[in-house]
């Protein structure tokens, strides 16, 4: 079955700094990486996806990257908010088989 | 448009006594899902169902743990006997036939001592 990394696993950044995690995946058939911000108390909420016929996608201060050759896909956050703080698991799937997720990154922002 | 509810948020039990999740997945939602999420870690799958078929339970200790999807809407998840290793929390998530986008719920935080 399919298997994620995500790395690192706490992440401290001052605000406005940009933040960066990375996941690689096993499953050369998956084509479908979301990304899930869960704050204290709640359930993971989608924030971003893309699909593996798409290099790259952005919505405001939120991209993710996919390298499907190196099996490794990125969230990148810039000019981070202390709201940002949260938990991020990326996730990977194959088809309409079930999302496999990453452990998950604390995001810790600073004023 | 309600999200996905579950019931109860927390729960706290003795060893070896019986335990059951409820959720309700947002109306129209044919796929409803049962991870399990330990302190720590992302979540795992339990169960996911389609209508009323469970088309992966691979992941379901089912020895001890059950899940039915009646009618294909609601569903319950259930633990008998429950053992300390069971405390985690309990989400659970739907999704539209064939979308990526899995709308999850708070989740049922177990607790056994």
């Amino acid at each position: 079955g399919e298997n994620v990394e995500q790395h690192p696993s706490t992440l401290s950044v001052q605000e406005g700094d940009s933040a960066v995690i990375k996941c690689t995946y096993s499953d050369s058939a998956s084509n479908y990486f979301p990304w899930y911000k869960q704050e204290l108390g709640k359930g993971p909420q989608l924030i971003i996806d893309i699909r593996s016929n798409v290099g790259e996608k952005k919505d405001q201060r939120i991209a993710v990257t996919l390298n499907k050759t190196a099996k490794h896909f990125s969230l990148h956050i810039t000019e981070t908010q202390p709201e940002d703080s949260a938990v991020y698991f990326c996730a990977a799937r194959a088809g309409y088989s079930t999302l496999t997720f990453g452990k998950g990154t604390m995001l810790l922002v600073s004023p | 448009e309600a999200g996905v509810v579950q019931s109860p948020r927390y729960k706290i039990i003795e060893k070896k006594q019986p335990v059951a999740f409820w959720c309700n997945p947002i109306s129209g939602h044919n796929t409803l899902y049962w991870y399990l999420q330990n302190l720590g870690q992302g979540p795992e799958l339990l169960i996911r169902y389609e209508n009323e078929e469970a088309v992966d339970d691979s992941q379901l200790p089912k020895d001890r743990f059950s899940a039915e999807r009646l009618k294909g809407v609601d569903s319950t998840l259930k633990i008998q006997p429950a053992e300390l290793g069971d405390s985690a929390v309990y989400l659970c998530a739907s999704s539209p036939v064939g979308a990526g986008e899995l709308f999850f719920g708070e989740g049922s935080r177990l607790t056994v001592l």
